[in-house]
């Protein structure tokens, strides 16, 4: 258990439609990344928080949101869902912004219809 | 894109065997050069990483050799075993003040009995 949790763990949603997922970074952890995993497909960084602010941003769809709240978790809102969109989401976090090591949540896998 | 290629996609090695999985990478900026195990159906998590400062690293039955000049860096599973079969990723950070990773697309590696 990396102390990383995600909300939900599975999520099944129609096309058009909006959906929020959520992350509880590790105690102590200021930084919060979020990844997309397709099927057969690598990590796609899509963006960074550290303390709540945006640090980086990756390769995220502008239907896409994030941000990190006072306490420090985080949302990611995906919205006008399209099938493509289908894939798992992590969640990481780190002490820092720097080379600090990611300790990565479970996942949250979106199913679009 | 800073892109990171990696090789093979996928991977069988008899138990005892070594399996090899390279990456190249492109940006010579990228100074943090992790790897990481994933099981299915959980998070990757942080094996083993290496800082371009040194050609090699080795942790129990994983070693990463690291070629500057060459902008490649590989892991070294030596005496796979079954308990080893996971899909790895290598990545490349770009420390910059903020932590920006570039996965690789993934081996899966199989250790058959």
């Amino acid at each position: 258990d990396s102390g990383v949790t995600q909300t939900p763990k599975h999520l099944i949603t129609a096309t058009g439609q909006r959906v929020t997922l959520r992350c509880s970074p590790r105690s102590g952890d200021l930084s919060v990344y979020w990844y997309q995993q397709s099927l057969d497909q690598g990590l796609q960084f899509l963006i960074q928080y550290y303390n709540g602010e945006e640090r980086a941003k990756g390769n995220i769809l502008e239907r896409f949101s994030a941000q990190q709240f006072p306490d420090l978790h985080s949302e990611l809102n995906l919205s006008s869902l399209e099938l493509g969109d289908s894939a798992l989401y992590f969640c990481a976090s780190s002490v820092d912004g720097g080379r600090g090591e990611q300790f990565f949540g479970p996942g949250t896998r979106l199913t679009v219809l | 894109q800073q892109q990171v290629k990696q090789s093979p996609q996928s991977l069988i090695v008899q138990k005892g065997g070594i399996s090899i999985i390279n990456c190249a990478y492109e940006n010579t900026a990228f100074d943090y050069f992790p790897w990481y195990q994933q099981f299915p159906g959980k998070g990757p998590a942080l094996l083993i990483a290496i800082r371009p400062d040194v050609s090699e690293k080795k942790e129990g039955r994983f070693t990463i050799s690291f070629n500057k000049s060459a902008k490649q860096f590989s892991l070294h599973i030596m005496d796979s075993q079954p308990g080893d079969s996971a899909t790895y990723f290598c990545a490349a950070i770009y420390s910059g003040g903020y932590q920006k990773v570039t996965f690789g697309t993934g081996t899966k590696l199989q250790v058959i009995p």
